[in-house]
């Protein structure tokens, strides 16, 4: 039983660098969703995919920010020149249509 | 997406029923009941969801009552495991995302 990976678990990476995070759904699912979630609070949506439309983004998505679903399996979250605030777990979850959605183990970021 | 008010924290003695209550008063028909866990440092475990009649499966119990503007989760015979935050939501059926708030911190006690 595979679930929903991520990859890296943790990145620490220096201020005004980039950084790109991928995720791995259950194979069968067709939607993949991006949240992140920062000390003491719960996960707070970013976007969403539908196969490898992305059809739903936050205004917590910056510019900064983008994703990718390219052939409608894995996803990949870049960060350009990443702040300090950008500091949070990144959690990936995939659901069949609308159905529950499953969470990965998140990969956390610390901006130094 | 309704709102949803849940008690900051709970204890529970391992072994006994642990209540976690959630208020959506501002519930719509067509809203869903989720909750999900969160142990520390994992990704969110779905747990049960329901409409308005009570849910039961291996996990817990969801007891939504009758007028849907609260909803009690049930571990029967709480774990040590069981230590972690409880969210409750509510959710359009279709609608894509969870709003998850700070939910209820359950720690279940030896």
């Amino acid at each position: 039983d595979t679930g929903v990976s991520q990859d890296p678990r943790h990145k620490i990476t220096k201020r005004g660098q980039n950084v790109t995070f991928r995720c791995d759904p259950i194979s069968e699912h067709n939607r993949l969703y991006w949240y992140r979630q920062t000390l003491g609070q719960g996960p707070e949506f970013l976007t969403y995919f539908q196969n490898e439309a992305q059809l739903e983004k936050s205004r917590l998505l910056s510019d900064r920010f983008s994703a990718e679903r390219p052939k409608g399996s894995f996803s990949t979250l870049e960060i350009q020149r990443t702040e300090q605030g950008d500091s949070a777990m990144y959690l990936c979850a995939s659901s069949w249509d609308t159905y529950e959605q499953y969470f990965g183990p998140g990969t956390r970021l610390t901006v130094t | 997406d309704a709102k949803t008010t849940q008690p900051p924290s709970m204890d529970c003695a391992e072994g006994r029923a642990a209540n976690l209550p959630c208020n959506h008063s501002t519930i719509s028909g067509n809203e869903y009941v989720y909750w999900y866990r969160q142990i520390h440092s994992q990704g969110p475990q779905y747990i049960i969801h329901g409409l308005k009649n009570n849910e039961t499966n291996e996990m817990a119990s969801l007891i939504i009552t009758e007028d849907r503007k609260s909803s009690t989760l049930i571990l029967p015979h709480a774990t040590l495991r069981d230590t972690a935050v409880y969210y409750c939501i509510v959710r359009v059926y279709n609608f894509n995302k969870f709003y998850f708030g700070s939910g209820t911190k359950l720690n279940v006690k030896p």
